[in-house]
């Protein structure tokens, strides 16, 4: 069964940083592209960050170059988010999310399998 | 932020067809392929279409989608009480980003 777990989430002041951790079991994770995507309380997904197999491909959200890094260990079976420069509105439930791959293909965006989500609060 | 736009909300009565729309441009929708996602208020998204009109393995048929130049649409038919979820769409951009749509509240009365 395929599980993400995301971890490393909780309250930080604005500018502050925080790194985010996905857990990934049950599938070869090298064989898969992975994502991050937040939800602000009450509001609709934003896409924040996408990174390939083998981190040879990596893409952000405008809003988010520059003060967040997304990075995997593939022999650890772990997806990062390194998150700097906080502010309230980067305040969201943030998901880690599995793109969905087969036969060495990945399609583009087609996110198959999704964490339970961590939330992050920005506030002083 | 959201550039495919959606109607924020949709709703019927059981057995009923639910269609809902979203709207794009040349550079998201018009040149990639559209993905649908529902979510059950509390929980993580799940991936419904793909591909424009494809479907996971035990995703029902009831749901179906469609794709005409920069616009979709998603079809519920035979609505049933646990259809009462958000639905989005979403889209790879050309200017190398994900876009999701603004969401739609499907409401079953």
């Amino acid at each position: 069964e395929v599980q993400l777990v995301e971890s490393g989430g909780g309250l930080v002041k604005p500018g502050g940083s925080l790194r985010l951790s996905c857990a990934a079991s049950g599938f070869t994770f090298s064989d898969y592209s992975m994502n991050w995507v937040r939800q602000a309380p009450g509001k609709g997904l934003e896409w924040v960050s996408s990174i390939s197999l083998s981190s040879n491909y990596i893409y952000y959200a405008d809003s988010m170059k520059g003060r967040f890094t997304i990075s995997r260990d593939n022999a650890k079976n772990s997806l990062y988010l390194q998150m700097n420069s906080l502010r309230a509105e980067d305040t969201a439930v943030y998901y880690c999310a599995r793109t969905y791959c087969t036969n060495g293909v990945c399609y583009l965006f087609v996110l198959d399998s999704w964490g339970q989500g961590i939330l992050v609060t920005v506030s002083s | 932020q959201s550039v495919l736009t959606q109607p924020p909300s949709a709703s019927g009565t059981p057995g009923q067809r639910v269609t809902i729309s979203c709207s794009g441009s040349n550079s998201n929708i018009g040149t990639n392929t559209v993905n649908w996602y529902q979510q059950i208020p509390g929980t993580a998204p799940k991936l419904l279409i793909y591909s424009n009109n494809q479907r996971p393995s035990g995703v029902p048929d009831r749901f179906s989608g469609s794709k005409s130049g920069t616009s979709a649409s998603l079809a519920i038919s035979g609505l049933q009480s646990e259809d009462e979820a958000d639905y989005y769409c979403a889209a790879w951009d050309d200017s190398l980003m994900g876009v999701f749509g603004t969401g739609t509240k499907v409401t079953v009365l």
